[in-house]
C-alpha cells in the first residue's frame, strides 16, 4: 500500500518557539493532504487540508497564521506551529489519499508527531 | 458528519476468544464508513471502507457490517491474538463536499483491544 512518513515523531521545544513537521507521501503523488491533531483520550480532529500549488483549507477554529501549511510539492507537505505555547502540545498526525486508489477513499497515514511544549 | 461514537473505550480478552465492538454515527448525509487498526507507535492502517447498507467485509479474522438506515457498523474479530491488540478506530466520511476534493472524515475516540496471551 501506499506510503506516508511524517518527521519527527516527537518534538520537545520551549515556548515562543516554532516547529516544523514535515509530511512525505513516499511512493505515489498526493495533491492533497490531511493534518489532524489528537488531544489525550479524544478524536483525531481535522485542522486543516493542504493543497499542493495552492493555499490550505482550515476548520473552523483553527488559526491558519499559528499552524501554518506549506505544500510545494506533490510528495511534502509542512505543518509549522509559529509561537507554540503549551496548549499546543499534542499528537499531530498527517495523511493523504492515493490517487491510484480513488474509489476506495481510504487514508493513508503518516506515523504522527508528539509535540510538547514546555 | 459529527458525533462518532465506538463502544466499548477499552476491553479486555482472552487470547482465542471472538470479540465485536461497535461504531454509531448519524445516518444522514452519510457516504462512507471506514475502520483503521492503529497499533501503538505505528500509523492507522485502513480495515475497510463499506458504502452501501448492509455491506459486510472481510479480511482474515477480522470482519465488519455496516448499517446506514440505523447508523452502524461493527467489527468482529474471531479467535483474537495477541498480535490483533491495537486501537481500532471508526470514521464516518460524508457526502458533503468539503473543498480539494475530500470528503471529511470524522473519527470516533476508538476502542482500545488489548487481547490476553
Amino acid at each position: 500500500g501506499a506510503v506516508v512518513s511524517q518527521h519527527p515523531s516527537w518534538v520537545i521545544c520551549k515556548s515562543g518557539t516554532s516547529v516544523k513537521i514535515e509530511c512525505r507521501s513516499l511512493d505515489f503523488q498526493a495533491t492533497t493532504m490531511f493534518w489532524y491533531r489528537q488531544f489525550p483520550k479524544q478524536s483525531l480532529m481535522l485542522m486543516a487540508t493542504s493543497n499542493e500549488g495552492s493555499k490550505a483549507t482550515y476548520e473552523q477554529g483553527v488559526e491558519k497564521d499559528k499552524f501554518l501549511i506549506n505544500h510545494a510539492s506533490l510528495t511534502l507537505s509542512t505543518l509549522t506551529v509559529t509561537s507554540a505555547h503549551p496548549e499546543d502540545s499534542s499528537f499531530y498526525i498527517c495523511s493523504a489519499r492515493d490517487p491510484d486508489l480513488p474509489n476506495t477513499g481510504e487514508l493513508f497515514f503518516g506515523e504522527g508527531s508528539r509535540l510538547t511544549v514546555l | 458528519i459529527l458525533n462518532v461514537e465506538q463502544s466499548p473505550q477499552s476491553l479486555h480478552v482472552q487470547e482465542g476468544d471472538s470479540t465485536n465492538f461497535t461504531c454509531s454515527f448519524p445516518s444522514s448525509n452519510f457516504y462512507a464508513l471506514h475502520w483503521y487498526r492503529w497499533e501503538t507507535a505505528k500509523s492507522p492502517e485502513a480495515l475497510f471502507v463499506m458504502t452501501l447498507n448492509g455491506d459486510e467485509k472481510k479480511k482474515g479474522r477480522i470482519s465488519a457490517t455496516l448499517n446506514t438506515k440505523e447508523g452502524y457498523s461493527y467489527l468482529y474479530i474471531k479467535g483474537s491474538q495477541p498480535e490483533d491488540s491495537a486501537t481500532y478506530l471508526c470514521a464516518a466520511q460524508g457526502d458533503s463536499y468539503s473543498g480539494a476534493g475530500s470528503y471529511q472524515l470524522t473519527f470516533g475516540k476508538g476502542t482500545k483491544l488489548s487481547v490476553i496471551p
